[in-house]
């Protein structure tokens, strides 16, 4: 069985600040992971994902996440917080390469204050 | 350009009244997924087909029908909605690793459900 949990609903920073969303999963096999961003009114976009090859991996828009198996965590980082990063963002796992059965956190609403 | 087209973008129901929301893909993905969006939830899958006439139940399948009879095409039926069923809801295809390119699930723009 596959879950993953995103600590906190809501995270707030300020321009320019460290961007960082909490990401844990829980996998019977190696898992995928992924992180996706919705912007309002659209639908969700792959900002990167793991699939064993590198543990830091490099998104898109200045994103990356660490790949931790001893910590069972996939956290997603930006060194520099803009305006345009305010969405919200799902972790999600796959036990089959992610695109049969993937399982989304319930997300992260990332707010940027100006 | 590639995109996964989900219709319509909205729609407004009463309760036991069949629908269906369509879904199309134009970039011969094998892979294609349906997914319920709801405050809180984040995104529960629906069904999903590995190719086709192949489907699987995902997480949350009650209430819902799906058919894969081309490949491009993975239509959601509601045979009779009911309001629990009110929701955002999302396509998505993908093309299994291995083969180029892939970049996980490609979703369509969402179909925001009210049954009323």
């Amino acid at each position: 069985a596959q879950s993953v949990t995103q600590l906190g609903s809501h995270v707030s920073v300020s321009e320019g600040a460290l961007v960082l969303l909490r990401c844990n999963y829980s996998s019977s096999v190696p898992p995928y992971l992924f992180w996706y961003v919705q912007y309002p009114n659209q639908g969700l976009q792959l900002l990167l994902k793991y699939t064993s090859a590198a543990t830091l991996v490099k998104g898109i828009n200045g994103f990356e996440a660490e790949f931790k198996k001893s910590e069972t965590s996939f956290h997603l980082t930006k060194p520099s917080a803009h305006m345009s990063d305010a969405a919200e963002y799902f972790c999600a796992v796959s036990d089959y390469g992610g695109y049969q059965k993937v399982t989304f956190g319930t997300g992260t609403k990332l707010q940027v204050i100006p | 350009e590639a995109q996964v087209t989900q219709n319509p973008r909205y729609l407004i129901t009463v309760t036991g009244k069949k629908l269906t929301v369509t879904c199309s893909q134009n970039m011969n993905h094998e892979y294609m997924s349906w997914y319920r969006q709801d405050p809180g939830l984040g995104l529960r899958q629906i069904y999903y087909s590995m190719n086709v006439e192949v489907t699987d139940k995902g997480d949350v399948p009650e209430g819902y029908k799906v058919s894969r009879k081309e490949k491009r095409n993975f239509p959601l039926i509601l045979e009779s909605p009911s309001p629990n069923q009110t929701s955002l809801y999302f396509c998505a295809s993908s093309s299994p690793q291995g083969s180029a390119p892939y970049y996980g699930y490609t979703f369509g723009s969402g179909t925001r459900l009210t049954v009323v």
